[in-house]
């Protein structure tokens, strides 16, 4: 079993949708929880991050966490042609092992106009 | 925001060849260095950790002598691949973090595109 599961997708959805995407860890250590956006051939660019458990959100962006069902979320409200990207989950389980980020498959998103 | 640059941003080499990638943070001091691998449609995968001044610390599975990892600086680490060989295409990511805290935020350079022919 993989530590970390992440929705593999494609997903295509118009402009202005909902978008829910989605992650589960088998670890209960870890601490630290992450979604990053990657464009083609670029590096990943961080967008959200939490510890806890419950929702965190920063404009359209609404990072949840549950820590008693492992299961980490990202939602994107009114999707934008320019959020078409690679998502990742990324996980760290903190302590000595800081930084040492475990990632998701990725999600490919498309949101078309 | 940090920025993290990476050098060459592709690569092409024969196979035996030695490559080498350089990770620059250009506007602050990292103290540490992360390199990552990325097969095609694929995570990263977390190779090896590097503190300035200290000798890399490499995941399970990644070979030492074959990913040789410097850290000479504070704002500058290489990874040079010995030997290398078709399978070791890929693409290398690094980051880098000011520290060693929550918080601490890796910032990912661009990645550099290695093809071994």
């Amino acid at each position: 079993q993989k530590e970390v599961e992440q929705d593999p997708g494609p997903l295509s959805v118009p402009e202005g949708a909902i978008v829910s995407l989605n992650c589960t860890y088998s670890n209960s250590a870890f601490q630290y929880f992450m979604w990053y956006r990657q464009y083609s051939r670029k590096g990943p660019e961080l967008l959200m991050y939490t510890y806890s458990s419950g929702n965190k959100e920063d404009g359209r962006f609404t990072a949840q966490v549950d820590k008693s069902s492992k299961y980490i979320s990202l939602f994107i409200r009114d999707s934008q042609p320019s959020d078409s990207a690679t998502y990742l989950c990324a996980i760290d389980a903190g302590g000595t092992s800081y930084g040492k980020l475990t990632f998701g498959q990725g999600t490919i998103l498309t949101v078309h106009p | 925001g940090a920025v993290v640059s990476q050098h060459p941003s592709w690569v092409i080499c024969k196979s035996g060849t030695s490559v080498k990638i350089e990770c620059r943070s250009l506007d602050f001091q990292a103290t540490t260095m992360f390199w990552y691998r990325q097969f095609p449609k694929q995570s990263l995968m977390l190779m090896a950790t590097s503190n300035e001044g200290s000798k890399a610390t490499y995941e399970q599975g990644v070979e030492k002598d074959k990913f040789l990892i410097n850290h000479a600086s504070l704002t500058l680490s290489t990874l040079t691949v010995t030997s290398a060989h078709p399978e070791d295409s890929s693409f290398y990511i690094c980051s880098a973090s000011r520290g060693h805290l929550w918080g601490d935020e890796q910032f990912f350079g661009p990645g550099t595109r290695l093809t071994v022919l």
